[in-house]
């Protein structure tokens, strides 16, 4: 698996954009980007994941530079629910029936301050 | 979207007793489900990993016989811990793996385990 490097903690204003960075140095052409948070006390919840476009859905928006070696999760407007762990991983979705499971790193405590 | 359950959200025990969680696929039949352990202000380590119909595989340094796991059906896991001890206090969440365009893993709320 690609290693993933993430700052353990950041701030945001609530109503501001949140922009979660993540490093994927070692990434290889068939691993996807994705996101999870976990808020406390609470399951993973999945927000988004791309291969090599930039992708946008109802949460958040998901850029991968070119050469895909780093990403950036956005939160538009953070509110304070938005305050949690927040985990990249790069895994291998199979196209011939195995799967890859998901591991987490130590993720990116994001705070949402009022 | 896909809805994984658990139950129950938290159980206090004695040491030495044995606590059963349940892991349920709401609204989709999962083949296979994982179950993961985290400590306080630890990240979700993978404990092991059921297929439905066969027996579970464990992650290195997870002792098979002290939490085991039964996948009897398409929508059920469960997870038993045997003579729970302190040490094993932990919060459990299960997961199930979800094909199709994500084929990834939705994530239950996780059960709060506290033995005494």
């Amino acid at each position: 698996d690609a290693k993933t490097t993430q700052p353990p903690s950041m701030d945001c204003a609530e109503g501001r954009a949140a922009n979660l960075p993540c490093n994927h140095s070692t990434i290889s052409g068939n691993e996807y980007v994705y996101w999870y948070r976990q808020i406390h006390s609470q399951g993973p919840q999945y927000i988004i994941h791309g291969l090599k476009n930039n992708e946008t859905n109802e949460m958040a928006s998901l850029i991968i530079t070119e050469d895909r070696k780093s990403s950036t999760l956005i939160l538009p407007h953070a509110t304070l629910r938005d305050t949690a762990v927040y985990y990249c991983i790069v895994r291998v979705v199979m196209n011939s029936g195995g799967y890859q499971k998901v591991t987490f790193g130590t993720g990116t405590k994001l705070q949402v301050i009022p | 979207g896909a809805v994984v359950s658990q139950h129950p959200s938290w159980v206090i025990c004695k040491s030495g007793t044995s606590v059963k969680i349940e892991c349920r696929s709401l609204d989709f039949q999962a083949t296979t489900m994982f179950w993961y352990r985290q400590f306080p202000k630890q990240s979700l380590m993978l404990m092991a990993t059921s297929n439905e119909g066969s027996k579970a595989t464990y992650e290195q340094g997870v002792e098979k016989d002290k939490f085991l796991i039964n996948h009897a059906s398409l929508t059920l896991s469960t997870l038993t811990v045997t003579s729970a001890h302190p040490e094993d206090s932990s919060f459990y969440i299960c997961s199930a793996r979800v094909y199709g365009f994500l084929d990834t893993q939705y994530f239950g709320p996780g059960t709060r385990l506290t033995v005494l």
